[in-house]
């Protein structure tokens, strides 16, 4: 079963519009971490947010955290048509040996 | 990519015959993993590794052996191929536990018929 679920499951703005995808979880974590898919493509490591952090920024990336409702947003401020791709959530499923990929939320940015 | 790579990249076999997927790194990490996407299901861990000859199961290892002889390949292997088992199979590489980023392969996109 997945440990995280992400929604919307498919979001189309315009560019320069921000992008805001949610990510729900069921068990404890020990962090969080968010990946980008370009089509046809591997996943690609964005973001890191442990437990005790509560916000991260990278770039035109905020993400947050709230551990009492086990859920994370991830915020794409200023979107390009570069940024379409799908977006997953994943958790260390506790063993800290293993990740557990929600089902992503595919993202379209028009020009 | 970080320097892994998969192969083949593609490939059609039929129903029961066996088939490898082999996964290449060149980074000297410890840990590999190799995953299935599917439309609806995002990436499941079929099986790990933490290291030459330690490996365990992940959440859909079924129908999937691995063996690990050398730190930097990491073989899949359907003994008996079947049609639920066509999907996209990534690769992925961490030089920590889980806890921290891992690097994925480009994919290799495998076909049962």
């Amino acid at each position: 079963s997945q440990q995280g679920e992400e929604d919307p499951q498919a979001l189309s703005i315009q560019e320069g519009e921000n992008a805001t995808m949610n990510c729900s979880y069921k068990t404890s974590i020990n962090n969080l971490q968010w990946y980008r898919q370009n089509s046809g493509r591997g996943l690609v490591h964005l973001i890191l947010i442990r437990s005790n952090e509560r916000e991260k920024h990278s770039g035109r990336l905020r993400v947050t955290l709230d551990t009492s409702k086990k859920s994370s947003s991830l915020l794409i401020t200023a979107s390009r048509a570069a940024d379409t791709a799908s977006y997953f959530c994943a958790t260390d499923a506790g063993s800290a040996r293993q990740l557990t990929f929600g089902s992503g939320t595919q993202l379209t940015v028009l020009p | 990519d970080a320097g892994i790579t998969q192969s083949p990249r593609h490939k059609v076999t039929e129903t029961g015959t066996p088939v490898t997927l082999r996964c290449h790194q060149t980074e000297n990490h410890r840990y590999m993993y190799w995953y299935r996407q599917d439309p609806g299901h995002g990436l499941r861990l079929i099986h790990y590794s933490y290291g030459v000859k330690d490996t365990d199961k992940g959440e859909v290892s079924d129908g999937y052996s691995v063996s690990r002889s050398k730190t930097e390949d990491f073989l899949l292997t359907l003994e008996s191929a079947t049609s639920s088992q066509t999907s996209v199979y990534f690769c992925a590489i961490s030089d920590r536990q889980a806890s921290y980023e891992q690097y994925f392969g480009p994919g290799t996109r495998l076909t049962v018929t």
